[in-house]
């Protein structure tokens, strides 16, 4: 079976740093694009950021550029988000997904979800 | 970046009605549309991708279409547990970017 576990969610102050971890099981990970989406509470889904299966390319959302960075292991089997100087309006559920295209480079066709992490920005 | 709009923001049918849902978006996504299914405090599941292709294991009751710009999601007989949020996204452009949502309810 397929499974994303993400991890490493939690409250931090605004300005502060988190590192996102997502582990996966089920599928050949070095495979596929992955991604991150976020959802803030009540509120509906957002892309957050791509990667692709070798990791040569690498897309965010406009407004998290410079703050955020995704990465991955494919040894480790494990996807990561690196978040910077963190904003009362990232507060969120973040999501990691897989990408269903074998190696889709600029795919978003999200067909495996992990349960989410959930992350408060909060003094 | 694209908009994509979809309506209405929710919708009350009875069992066994048919429901459709559109997607505008604000430019062609030449059928890079795909349509996702979230239950309350459960992560979204992919219902069908690339306009009208339907996932595996997601009941024959759902099915999309539509072209360039409008596009559309219908359950052709409502169940109970269909009663979730709805949402479109599109993958032409970057940013990737998702409906608003569509809620769906028994009335």
């Amino acid at each position: 079976e397929m499974q994303l576990v993400e991890s490493g969610g939690g409250l931090v102050k605004p300005g502060g740093s988190l590192r996102l971890s997502c582990a996966a099981s089920g599928f050949t990970f070095s495979t596929y694009s992955m991604h991150w989406v976020r959802q803030a509470p009540g509120k509906g889904l957002e892309w957050v950021s791509s990667i692709t299966s070798t990791g040569h390319y690498i897309y965010y959302a406009d407004s998290l550029k410079g703050r955020f960075t995704i990465s991955r292991d494919n040894a480790e089997k494990s996807l990561y988000l690196q978040m910077n100087r963190l904003r009362a309006d990232d507060t969120a559920v973040y999501y990691c997904a897989k990408d269903r295209n074998l190696y889709g480079s600029g795919s978003l066709v999200l067909d495996v979800w992990g349960k989410g992490t959930t992350v408060i920005v909060s003094s | 970046d694209i908009q994509m709009t979809q309506s209405p923001s929710s919708l009350s049918a009875s069992v066994g009605d048919r429901v459709t849902i559109t997607c505008q978006a604000t430019q062609d996504i030449n059928n890079f549309l795909n349509w996702y299914q979230q239950k309350p405090g459960k992560a979204p599941k992919l219902l069908i991708y690339d306009v009208s292709n339907l996932e595996r294991g997601v009941p024959s009751r759902f099915s999309g279409g539509g072209s360039g710009t409008h596009f559309t999601f219908t359950i052709s007989s409502l169940q109970p547990e269909d009663v979730a949020t709805y949402y479109c996204q599109q993958y032409e452009n970057l940013p990737r970017t998702f409906g608003q949502g569509t809620r769906v309810e028994i009335k």
